[in-house]
């Protein structure tokens, strides 16, 4: 069964703070995502890699970096969190081969005070 | 600028009725489209790819109309657990099978017994 985990379902971090969200697919995917999820704006699309130690700009990306040390792994990295970074922030993966269907984690709802 | 837009509804429906729900995208070089679901404070799944013919899945209809840039989705015989937010999405080819999908911000359809 396709899975795609995250570190955390909830997140609660102060203002200035580094955050660090995990992301880990089983699947042997060599495209891993990450998007922001907030009301009336969708599904945005921060950073994206399509293999190990490369890495793409989605169309929001100030604020954010990303690391992709190993296939199964790719983490988002807030260097100093603020309050507009709250957020639900959905990882999702994909493979070059077949449909390219993106399977999502369960989100992580992160909150900057 | 890449975008997909959706009426963001809600569309309250009875159960058993049909209902159908159109997106527009601005991008012409989109080459795929899909249809994902989200239940509420769920992540976003797959429901259906669109195809340049049109396709079928049980209760489910989608049809792509690329010379007016839009696609719909029709459901029949609704059921309470169709109710959900339905996201279109557009995928740009680019070459590389990793490109961003573009997401509408999402329809949301509450079916009322």
């Amino acid at each position: 069964d396709v899975k795609v985990t995250q570190s955390s379902r909830y997140l609660v971090k102060r203002t200035g703070e580094k955050v660090f969200l995990e992301c880990v697919q089983d699947m042997d995917h060599e495209n891993m995502f990450w998007y922001r999820q907030d009301p009336g704006l969708g599904l945005r699309l921060i950073y994206f890699s399509y293999d190990v130690k490369m890495k793409e700009k989605g169309d929001i990306p100030e604020g954010y970096s990303v690391s992709r040390e190993k296939k199964e792994r790719f983490s988002l990295i807030l260097e100093s969190a603020s309050t507009n970074q709250t957020s639900m922030y959905l990882c999702a993966s994909s493979s070059w081969t077949g449909t390219t269907e993106q399977y999502f984690g369960p989100g992580t709802r992160l909150t900057v005070t | 600028r890449k975008e997909v837009e959706q009426d963001p509804g809600p569309f309250n429906v009875p159960e058993g009725a049909t209902v159908a729900f159109n997106c527009t995208y601005s991008n012409s070089a989109s080459q795929s489209f899909f249809w994902y679901r989200q239940d509420c404070r769920k992540e976003p799944k797959l429901l259906m790819s669109v195809y340049s013919s049109g396709n079928e899945d049980g209760r489910f209809t989608a049809q792509l109309n690329r010379a007016s840039q839009y696609i719909s989705l029709l459901i029949r015989d609704s059921k309470l657990s169709d109710s959900a937010t339905y996201l279109c999405v557009a995928k740009g080819d680019s070459g590389g099978g990793a490109d961003g999908l573009t997401f509408g911000k999402g329809t949301h359809l509450i079916i009322q017994p």
